[in-house]
């Protein structure tokens, strides 16, 4: 069975322009969660997305959003960016958003560098 | 007080030795917890979920559960290289929320 897919796998982008991530879960799954990592903040939440509709969503700026497809891929975008948007972005899937009992399975992520 | 708290490291032991890496969390209503490893580079990998207080063992690892003290912990026994790693320790306040640990990085010398 085929992982979760996250494409680019990396990106240089300068500040003020605006970015697109994609990912593609794992066959069967229609949860899609977004992750961004930093040295300094670790793993912090973005957004869930399950059924084409937004279920949860983190603290972070309007600038950060997101949308899913009828096939369960999903895209993220970022406007605007910023230097502190350097980071990688990890997408990961699950069979539903019940997080007690539907673990996260993680994409290799994209790594996205703002200059 | 962060939700998940875990110590950075990192943590050194020598090849063969157990490995105890440790995770206290605030919301006492959590009900589940996971443990996933990342690789320097790599994404994070589901290694142990635990859902009840005591041991779960799977091969060389073990999770602990103590919901009363608010703590979880991962035992990798007879650790290897390969072992050395970012460990994050993930718990399940309630819902769709799934909140992270910033990570203990384990080195396992040779």
């Amino acid at each position: 069975k085929a992982g979760v897919t996250q494409t680019p796998r990396y990106l240089i982008k300068t500040r003020g322009q605006q970015v697109t991530l994609s990912c593609s879960p794992i066959s069967g799954h229609r949860s899609v969660s977004w992750y961004q990592q930093t040295p300094g903040q670790g793993l912090q939440f973005l957004f869930e997305y399950f059924s084409e509709t937004q279920r949860n969503k983190g603290n972070f700026p309007g600038r950060f959003s997101g949308r899913q497809f009828s096939n369960s891929r999903s895209e993220m975008n970022v406007s605007t960016l910023e230097l502190g948007d350097s980071a990688l972005y990890l997408c990961a899937s699950s069979v539903t958003t019940d997080r007690a009992h539907s673990p996260l399975h993680f994409g290799n992520g994209t790594r996205l560098t703002v200059t | 007080q962060k939700e998940v708290e875990q110590n950075s490291g990192p943590l050194s032991v020598p090849e063969g030795a157990i490995a105890s890496l440790n995770c206290t969390y605030s919301d006492r209503v959590s009900q589940s917890f996971f443990w996933y490893r990342q690789y320097s580079g790599k994404s994070p990998e589901l290694i142990m979920s635990i859902y009840s207080n005591g041991d779960k063992e799977d091969g060389r690892f073990t999770a602990q559960l103590n919901k009363a003290s608010q703590y979880v912990s991962l035992l990798i026994r007879d650790s290897q290289p390969s072992d050395s790693a970012t460990y994050l320790c993930a718990v399940n306040p309630g819902g769709n929320k799934l909140v992270f640990g910033a990570g203990t990085i384990l080195r396992v010398k040779s």
